[in-house]
């Protein structure tokens, strides 16, 4: 069974400034992809970034980027130059990846992001 | 160009009552799922289909029945709604690194 835990309180960031969102997950699947989303207010889940857990680099996305360690099994989100616009409730999830597209995500309970102006 | 819609956007109806959410999802994919999230915003898996067929049923009530007429659709009908079902009802698709979410029902029971 896949686990993922997100155990921050609410965060807050200062606007320009970095913040990192903190993951942790348990498997025992040797291939899986972490996966983070942002849920803003409005409701709508945003797919921000993924991370295959044979990929060698760590996966970036314009502000975003995934922190993994593998031996840790930690998947941190880093957003860097905060923007208002990313207040937020985020999400990290996990997936097997050898059953492929087939395999559901299992998510955290989710980190709100309060960026301060 | 939408990548996953739902329809209704948010839906309101009393107890015992039939209601059918539909999705759609223009990327090609073959599989696609419904989720549904909680009032403490968890979000848990409750199907998936791929090319029609279903994949995943975590032991959701039966009074909920996806149906997939190809794969570009999956609708998810709810018989005999409870006050329990009020939820946030999420569509997605997905490929082996990315999975799309449509932009959510907001099912009100009442």
């Amino acid at each position: 069974a896949q686990k993922i835990t997100q155990t921050q309180p609410g965060m807050f960031v200062q606007e320009k400034e970095a913040v990192t969102l903190d993951c942790t997950y348990d498997t025992s699947d040797q291939s899986y992809g972490l996966f983070w989303y942002k849920q803003p207010s409005s409701g709508e889940m945003i797919f921000l970034i993924y991370q295959g857990s044979y990929d060698e680099q760590n996966a970036t996305e314009g502000r975003y980027s995934l922190n993994f360690q593998k031996a840790r099994k930690s998947a941190n989100l880093v957003i860097s130059a905060s923007q208002l616009g990313d207040s937020a409730m985020y999400f990290c999830a996990m997936r097997d990846v050898l059953t492929g597209a087939n395999s559901k995500l299992t998510f955290g309970k989710g980190i709100t992001l309060s960026v301060r102006p | 160009d939408t990548a996953v819609s739902q329809t209704p956007k948010y839906l309101v109806t009393q107890m015992g009552n039939d209601k059918s959410i539909k999705c759609e999802q223009n990327l090609g994919h073959d599989t696609m799922y419904w989720y549904k999230q909680d009032s403490k915003k968890f979000l848990k898996i409750m199907f998936s289909y791929n090319n029609k067929e279903l994949i995943i049923n975590e032991t959701v009530p039966n009074r909920f029945s996806p149906k997939s007429p190809d794969k570009a659709h999956l609708n998810l009908h709810i018989n005999s709604l409870e006050l329990g079902d009020s939820a946030v009802y999420f569509c997605a698709s997905s490929s082996r690194t990315q999975q799309y979410f449509g932009p959510g029902t907001r099912l009100t029971v009442t």
